[in-house]
C-alpha cells in the first residue's frame, strides 16, 4: 500500500519556540494532504486540508497563522506550530489520498509535540 | 457530514468472531462508509469501506444494513493484535474530508 512518511516522530521545544513537522508520500503524488490532532483519549480532530500549490483550508476554529500549512509539491506537506505554548501539546498526523474521489486516506505515523 | 453513533467500548475473547456496530442514520445516498483502526500511539490504518453492498477484503468483512442507517465492521477471528480504537465514518463521495466520531475500543481478551 501507500507509504506516508512523518518527521518527526516526537518533539520538545521550549515554550515561544516555532516547530516544524513534515509529511511526505513515498511512492505517490499527493494532491490532498490532511492535518490532524488528537489529545489523550481523545479521537482525531481535522485542523486542515493541504492542497498542493495553494492555500489551505482550515476548519472552523482553527488559527492559520498559528499553525502554518505549505504544500509546495506533491509529495511534501508542512505543519509549523508558530510559538508553541504548552496547549499546543499533542500528537500530529497527517493524512493523504492516493487518488481523486472516494479513495481511502494513509496516515502517517503522527508526531508527538510537548512544549515546556 | 452526517454523523456516526459507535459503542465507547467492546470487549472480545481471542480467536472469536467480533462484530462492530455503527449507526448512522442520516447517511446520504452519496455517503461511503469508511472503518479505520487507531492503535496506540500511531495513526490510523484503514480497514475497509464500502457504498451499499457488503464488502470482505483480507483484514475483515463491512455488512451495510439495506436501508444503509447502520453497518457492521466484522473481525473473523480477533486477535491480541486487534486491539485497537475502531472508527466508523462516512465521507461525502464528491467530497474529500475525513471527520472522525469517537469510535469504539476494542479490548481483545487471551
Amino acid at each position: 500500500g501507500a507509504v506516508v512518511s512523518q518527521h518527526p516522530s516526537w518533539v520538545i521545544c521550549k515554550s515561544g519556540t516555532s516547530v516544524k513537522i513534515e509529511c511526505r508520500s513515498l511512492d505517490f503524488q499527493a494532491t490532498t494532504m490532511f492535518w490532524y490532532r488528537q489529545f489523550p483519549k481523545q479521537s482525531l480532530m481535522l485542523m486542515a486540508t493541504s492542497n498542493e500549490g495553494s492555500k489551505a483550508t482550515y476548519e472552523q476554529g482553527v488559527e492559520k497563522d498559528k499553525f502554518l500549512i505549505n504544500h509546495a509539491s506533491l509529495t511534501l506537506s508542512t505543519l509549523t506550530v508558530t510559538s508553541a505554548h504548552p496547549e499546543d501539546s499533542s500528537f500530529y498526523i497527517c493524512s493523504a489520498n492516493v487518488g481523486r474521489g472516494n479513495e481511502k486516506l494513509f496516515f502517517g505515523s503522527g508526531t508527538q509535540l510537548s512544549v515546556l | 457530514d452526517a454523523k456516526t453513533t459507535q459503542p465507547n467500548s467492546m470487549e472480545s475473547n481471542e480467536e472469536e468472531p467480533v462484530h462492530l456496530p455503527c449507526n448512522h442514520s442520516t447517511i446520504s445516498g452519496t455517503d461511503y462508509i469508511h472503518w479505520y483502526r487507531q492503535l496506540p500511539s500511531q495513526g490510523p490504518e484503514y480497514v475497509i469501506h464500502g457504498l451499499t453492498s457488503n464488502v470482505n477484503n483480507r483484514m475483515a468483512s463491512l455488512a451495510i444494513a439495506e436501508d444503509r442507517k447502520s453497518s457492521t465492521l466484522i473481525l473473523h477471528r480477533a486477535t491480541l493484535r486487534d486491539a485497537a480504537v475502531y472508527y466508523c465514518i462516512l465521507r461525502r463521495r464528491w467530497g474529500n474530508q475525513f471527520y472522525f466520531g469517537t469510535g469504539t475500543s476494542l479490548t481483545v481478551i487471551p
